[in-house]
Parts: C-alpha cells; sequence; structure tokens
C-alpha cells in the first residue's frame, strides 16, 4: 500500500462546477498537509496548506481528518484556468519524510 | 517566488557522455531533493539531503550520485549518460514546504 494514496481521475468538469479531491495517508505520526499544483510540463508549485481546522482561500477550501487519515481539497466554481495536476503531500518526522501523492488530473472544460 | 534554480532547462547529451545538473536554492533549506518525474507521470523521488555531507537515495533506484558539500548546493551527477536517462529532473529544497526549481528536461541520443 502506497503511503499516500490519490484517485488519479481525470476529473472532467464544466465551468462552474464544484469538485472535491480526496488523498489518504497511512503513517498515523504524519505532521503536515499540503495541496500542490503541477501545470503540464511544469514544477509543483504550492497551493495551500492543511490546518487541522480546516482552511479556506478563495475559492479552495481543505480540509483533515485525522481519524480516517485523509486530506480533502474543494474547488467551487471552477475555472478553466484550475485545469492542472492536484499533488497532495504529507509530512512527519518534523519535515524530514516528505511524501508526494501520484496527483489527481482535472479538466475544466468550457 | 521561490529562490531555487537548475540549469540547464534543456540538455541533450549523446550516450556515454558524463553530465551534471545543478541545483542552488538560497533559503537556507537543511533538506533538498532530486526528483524524476516522465510526462504525465507521478514523481519519483531518486535522492535526498538533510545537510551538508548528507546524502541518502531515494524510493527509485538511480544510476545518478548527488553531493551537499554546502547547504545551498545539491548537484546531482550522471556519469555515462544512456537514452533511459531521458526524462524531467526536478530540485526541490524545503523547511517543512518543499519549493521546486524548473527542472531540467534531459534528452540522451
Amino acid at each position: 500500500r502506497k503511503e499516500v494514496e490519490q484517485d488519479p481521475g481525470p476529473f472532467n468538469v464544466p465551468e462552474g462546477a464544484t469538485v472535491a479531491f480526496n488523498c489518504t495517508y497511512s503513517n498515523s505520526a504524519s505532521q503536515s498537509f499540503f495541496w500542490y499544483r503541477q501545470d503540464c510540463r511544469k514544477e509543483p508549485k504550492l497551493l495551500m496548506s492543511v490546518y487541522s481546522s480546516g482552511n479556506e482561500d478563495g475559492r479552495f477550501t481543505a480540509q483533515l481528518n485525522r481519524a480516517s487519515q485523509y486530506i480533502s481539497l474543494l474547488i467551487r466554481d471552477s475555472k478553466l484556468s484550475d485545469s492542472a495536476t492536484y499533488l497532495c503531500v504529507v509530512n512527519w518526522e518534523g519535515g524530514f519524510k516528505t511524501i508526494f501523492g501520484a496527483g489527481t488530473r482535472l479538466f475544466v472544460k468550457a | 517566488e521561490a529562490d531555487i534554480y537548475q540549469t540547464p532547462r534543456y540538455l541533450v547529451i549523446g550516450t556515454g557522455k558524463k553530465i551534471t545538473l545543478e541545483c542552488s536554492q538560497t533559503m537556507g533549506h537543511d533538506k533538498m531533493y532530486w526528483y524524476q518525474q516522465d510526462p504525465g507521470m507521478e514523481l519519483h523521488l531518486i535522492h535526498y539531503s538533510y545537510g551538508v555531507n548528507s546524502t541518502e537515495k531515494g524510493d527509485l533506484s538511480s544510476e545518478s550520485t548527488v553531493s551537499r558539500i554546502r547547504t545551498e548546493h545539491f548537484p546531482l551527477t550522471l556519469e555515462s549518460a544512456r537514452p533511459s536517462h531521458t526524462s524531467q529532473y526536478l530540485c526541490a529544497s524545503s523547511d517543512t514546504r518543499a519549493f521546486f526549481g524548473q527542472g531540467t528536461r534531459l534528452t540522451v541520443v
């Protein structure tokens, strides 16, 4: 079993739709969590950190469920420019162990 | 924007050549990483370092080697390039958040 698992997708949604991705992790000692975005043939870029109480950044909402060991990303009012691969990242041992999920591909259509 | 730089951005080289991919960061991060990624595929960790004089192999077996003589510099070397090494190589550094360079797209012919 992989340490961090994501549904690879692709998710094909129309503009304006709400879409959600989940990511599960196996290490209960995981300490910090992030979502990254990677555009085609570009490097991954930090989208947002994920806090225990949940957090929002504009149209993006991230949540953490420690009991079930998953994090989620919700995108509201999808834009064409949201089309990308979304990677979940989990850290433990004070950040010395950093594991990237394989990514979930999102296509937003006009 | 993150202060982590990779050179060259693109490299086409013949089989058997020795190459070094450069990665430098000015954020003072102790942790640095090299990933290999083929188009449309996931990231594979090939090397990492927790600080000066620390290097470890990652999850994906790689014929490359790395060194960490200075905090800011983490070069990756292939002693004898082969077509199977054709890929994108991404360097990252982190405190707890990882920041990536723009990558080196390597083609071995």
